[in-house]
């Protein structure tokens, strides 16, 4: 158990609805980051908090949005979906920027659009 | 993109047999590697990392080599065992850029 917790552990939802995915780091990690997985890619890295503001972005899509509160769990939103955003999203939480060391990572939300 | 399609290349090995497993990088800048192990229905986990000031670095099992002249990273596994049998990913980290990427990952199966 790496100690990340995600939530939901599955969601199912229709074309042009919005979704909250949820995370909760690992206890005293300050960095959070989340990163979609597709059938066809690899982990893509999405965005980066880090004590509550965005350290670094990826290709996140204009569509998403993401926030780290004062008690470091983090959203991730993702609006207007379309059935390309179908995949598996991770959320990993590390000491301090990632940089010093390992991210540990949740066990994932899978999201289906239909 | 920042991660390259996802074409599992795939290591069938014997059980009981050494495994390597290789990933190619692709910013030299890049100053920390991790080796990561995804089962499936699970989150990537942490198997072993090392900095660019060194060339190799050993844990239970694992050895992973850094040869940053050919910008080549490999992880060794001894004895592998079925349990072993997962998804192994390589990602990069440099100190500019706070993003750790992934590369597209090697499926290894162990045969029984």
């Amino acid at each position: 158990d790496s100690g990340v917790t995600q939530t939901p552990k599955h969601l199912i939802t229709a074309t042009g609805q919005r979704v909250t995915l949820r995370c909760s780091p690992r206890s005293g990690d300050l960095s959070v980051y989340w990163y979609q997985q597709s059938l066809d890619q690899g982990l893509q890295f999405l965005i980066q908090y880090y004590n509550g503001e965005e350290r670094a972005k990826g290709n996140i899509l204009e569509r998403f949005s993401a926030q780290q509160f004062p008690d470091l769990h983090s959203e991730l939103n993702l609006s207007s979906l379309e059935l390309g955003d179908s995949a598996l999203y991770f959320c990993a939480s590390s000491r301090t920027d990632g940089f010093f060391g390992p991210l540990h990572f949740g066990n994932g939300t899978r999201l289906t659009v239909t | 993109g920042e991660s390259v399609g996802l074409h599992l290349p795939t290591l069938s090995v014997q059980e009981g047999d050494n495994s390597i497993i290789n990933c190619a990088y692709s910013n030299s800048a890049s100053d920390y590697f991790i080796w990561y192990k995804q089962e499936s229905g699970k989150g990537p986990q942490f198997i072993i990392d090392i900095r660019s000031n060194m060339d190799k670095r050993q844990g239970q099992r694992v050895t992973v080599l850094l040869n940053k002249t050919v910008k080549h990273l490999s992880l060794q596994i001894a004895a592998t065992q079925p349990g072993d049998s997962a998804v192994y990913f390589c990602a990069e980290i440099s100190d500019s850029s706070y993003k750790l990427i992934f590369g597209s990952g090697t499926r290894l199966l162990v045969r029984p």
